[in-house]
């Protein structure tokens, strides 16, 4: 099966700086990665995706990279706000329904 | 309407009690998931079901138990459970639309159980 990777694990920024956070994917037939930010005591939601056939995809102040040769995939907040501070958790995808989270990563952005 | 209600928000069974998880979207998808998650960890993929049937069952230990009852509905049968169970519980569904192999997942504000 997929085994996807993240780092780090927890994050501190200051306010207005910017937040990367990175993934790495095991099976190179994976084809869609998703990034879900999850605030305490809630559900996921999706932040931002992006599909094999893309290598960059911005969305305001959130961006996500694909290399799919290094298997790697990287999600970008700018002018981070303390409303940034939450759980972010990436995922791969080879097929439909079958989605493999990373560890996740505590982002912190200090006011 | 985007969303996905899951009920109950709490439950606190004892190891012998049955009791079943609710879930229920009126978005029109046709998969819909089960989800476990233990505080600060990922979500971990129970089950899949696509259009009424079980597609994916991640080798989940037959003291739960999926049911779909129509494509609006999902349930998650508890029984026998252990207190490492002791989690929460998140159901999610996606539009599986024809062309397309991966659609967003939408997902429910989960039931926290407690296994006493």
């Amino acid at each position: 099966g997929e085994n996807v990777e993240q780092h780090p694990s927890t994050l501190s920024v200051q306010e207005g700086d910017s937040a990367v956070i990175k993934c790495t994917y095991s099976d190179s037939a994976s084809n869609y990665f998703p990034w879900y930010k999850q605030e305490l005591g809630k559900r996921p939601q999706l932040i931002i995706d992006i599909r094999s056939n893309v290598g960059e995809k911005k969305d305001q102040r959130i961006a996500v990279t694909l290399n799919k040769t290094a298997k790697h995939f990287s999600l970008h907040i700018t002018e981070t706000q303390p409303e940034d501070s939450a759980v972010y958790f990436c995922a791969a995808s080879r097929a439909p329904y079958q989605f493999y989270f990373g560890t996740g990563t505590s982002l912190t952005v200090i006011p | 309407d985007t969303e996905v209600t899951q009920t109950p928000k709490h439950l606190v069974m004892g190891m012998t009690n049955k009791k079943s998880l609710k879930c229920e979207q009126h978005m029109g998808h046709r998969a819909m998931y089960w989800y476990k998650q233990k505080a600060k960890k990922p979500p971990e993929l129970m089950f899949v079901y696509s259009y009424e049937k079980l597609s994916i069952n991640e080798s989940v230990p037959s003291r739960f138990s999926p049911e779909c009852p129509n494509s609006s509905l999902l349930n998650l049968h508890l029984h026998a459970l252990q207190p490492e169970d002791s989690a929460l519980y998140l159901c999610a569904s996606s539009q599986d639309r024809a062309g397309t192999l991966h659609a967003e997942a939408f997902f429910g504000q989960g039931t926290r159980l407690t296994v006493v």
